[in-house]
């Protein structure tokens, strides 16, 4: 079982609506989850984190996080042409103070 | 601009040679990570510095790479001898302390190319 697994994608969603990203991870000890988004030839871009079970918004980004389920997601509402991207799980392991274990990544593509 | 920021941007190199990257950090930022990603991948961990301190190395940095943050501000990654599969975006990032936050932003890489 890979650490961390993302939908490859890609998924295609209409201009407004809601993109949901999915991703699961294997260690029981992550602590913390981090949502980057990176662009086509650029580098990853820090969305949003969250380290409590239930949801966390900022402005049109939703984090959800089960912990039970090892599973977090990030909805995207109200989505415009600029959220097309790769969008990057990363869980941080409890008592880890660096590393990163970044899943492969969701593209994610809104047509306008 | 106070973001973190690496040097070269691109290197094409050949077979065998040896390629030199810098990373500045953002500027009250203890803490240093290299990464390395390539195509349709996630990045993947290599090193970590806490000040000039290197505390970890991942299994992927092999003898041939060498990282050094000798006054615990801009860091240095050397490949000696590069190899076709040494081509890929290397990333740096940075952030200030640890913990469960310890949100780490990237530079913009350095994308490599071994002919």
């Amino acid at each position: 079982q890979k650490e961390v697994e993302q939908n490859s994608g890609p998924l295609s969603v209409p201009e407004g609506a809601i993109a949901s990203l999915n991703c699961t991870y294997s260690d029981r000890g992550s602590q913390s989850f981090f949502w980057y988004r990176q662009y086509s030839g650029k580098s990853p871009e820090l969305i949003m984190f969250i380290y409590s079970n239930g949801d966390k918004e900022d402005g049109r980004f939703t984090a959800q996080l089960n912990k039970a389920s090892q599973y977090v997601s990030l909805l995207i509402r109200d989505s415009q042409p600029s959220d097309s991207a790769t969008y990057l799980c990363a869980p941080k392991r409890r008592g880890s103070n660096y590393k990163l274990t970044f899943g492969k990544g969701t593209l994610l593509t809104v047509n306008p | 601009d106070t973001g973190v920021s690496q040097d070269p941007r691109h290197k094409i190199t050949k077979r065998g040679q040896n390629v030199t990257f810098r990373c500045d950090p953002i500027s009250e930022h203890n803490r240093l990570y290299w990464y390395r990603q390539t195509l349709g991948q996630g990045p993947e961990f290599l090193t970590y510095f806490q000040n000039e301190a290197q505390l970890e190395k991942s299994r992927l940095l092999s003898d041939r790479f060498s990282a050094e943050r000798p006054k615990g501000s801009f860091s240095t990654l050397e490949i000696q001898r590069t190899e076709q599969g040494d081509s890929a975006m290397y990333l740096c990032a940075s952030s200030f302390g640890g913990g469960m936050y310890n949100e780490q932003f990237f530079g913009p890489g350095t994308r490599l190319t071994v002919l």
